[in-house]
């Protein structure tokens, strides 16, 4: 079993869908819990960080952490075809370890217009 | 101009040959890495330093060396390329503070490496 196992998709919506992109763990030691996005032909960007569980609101995005499950998830509300990307969800232990990051495969999302 | 530079941006060479990728960046970060990226694998670590002295493998460092010329510059060398070495390959760079706590790597825009 995969440290962490993410749908690759690809996933095609309508604008203004919402969206949710998730991930699966088995490392109960990840405290902190990251979603990058990455456009076609660039380099992945860091869009949102969670440490332990909860949630956390940034705009259009939501970034959920169920500890407890080991599950992760990304809402994205009133989607855009801005928001077209491959989304990544990565994770890392705590302490001496974090600077590591675990990452899942990627889910290819098309927002169409 | 990026913060983090990846050259070349794209590369064809053939089984056997040594090749180097080189990596340079602005942001003053001490923390750099190289990470491959192959089709329904992800990104993967090959090698990360913390500084000009301090280099660590990573999950996937065999058949890659690197060197950290500077804070700002680390270079990634296949000595001897093989096909399966066809992937692309980020540069990433980190705050030591910052970066612990958010996970927050800066990437380059990649070098498409293609080994026949």
């Amino acid at each position: 079993q995969k440290e962490v196992e993410q749908d690759p998709g690809p996933l095609s919506v309508p604008e203004g869908a919402i969206v949710s992109l998730n991930c699966t763990y088995s490392n109960s030691a990840f405290q902190y819990f990251m979603w990058y996005r990455q456009y076609s032909r660039k380099g992945p960007e860091l869009l949102m960080y969670t440490y332990s569980s909860g949630n956390k609101e940034d705009g259009r995005f939501t970034a959920q952490v169920d500890k407890s499950s080991k599950y992760i998830s990304l809402f994205i509300r009133d989607s855009q075809p801005s928001d077209s990307a491959t989304y990544l969800c990565a994770m890392s232990l705590s302490g001496a370890g974090s600077y590591q990051l675990t990452f899942g495969k990627g889910t290819k999302l098309s927002v169409i217009p | 101009d990026a913060d983090v530079t990846q050259t070349p941006r794209n590369r064809i060479t053939k089984t056997g040959k040594r090749i180097m990728l080189e990596c340079s960046q602005t942001k003053g970060h001490d923390r750099m890495y190289w990470y491959r990226q192959d089709p329904g694998l992800g990104l993967r670590l090959i090698y990360y330093s913390f500084d000009v002295k301090d280099i660590n493998k990573g999950e996937i460092s065999d058949g890659y060396s690197v060197s950290r010329q500077a804070q700002a510059k680390f270079s990634l060398s296949l000595e001897s390329a093989i096909p399966n070495q066809t992937a692309l390959y980020f540069c990433a760079t980190s705050d030591r503070q910052r970066g612990v706590r958010t996970g927050e790597l800066f990437f380059g825009e990649g070098s498409r490496l293609t080994v026949l």
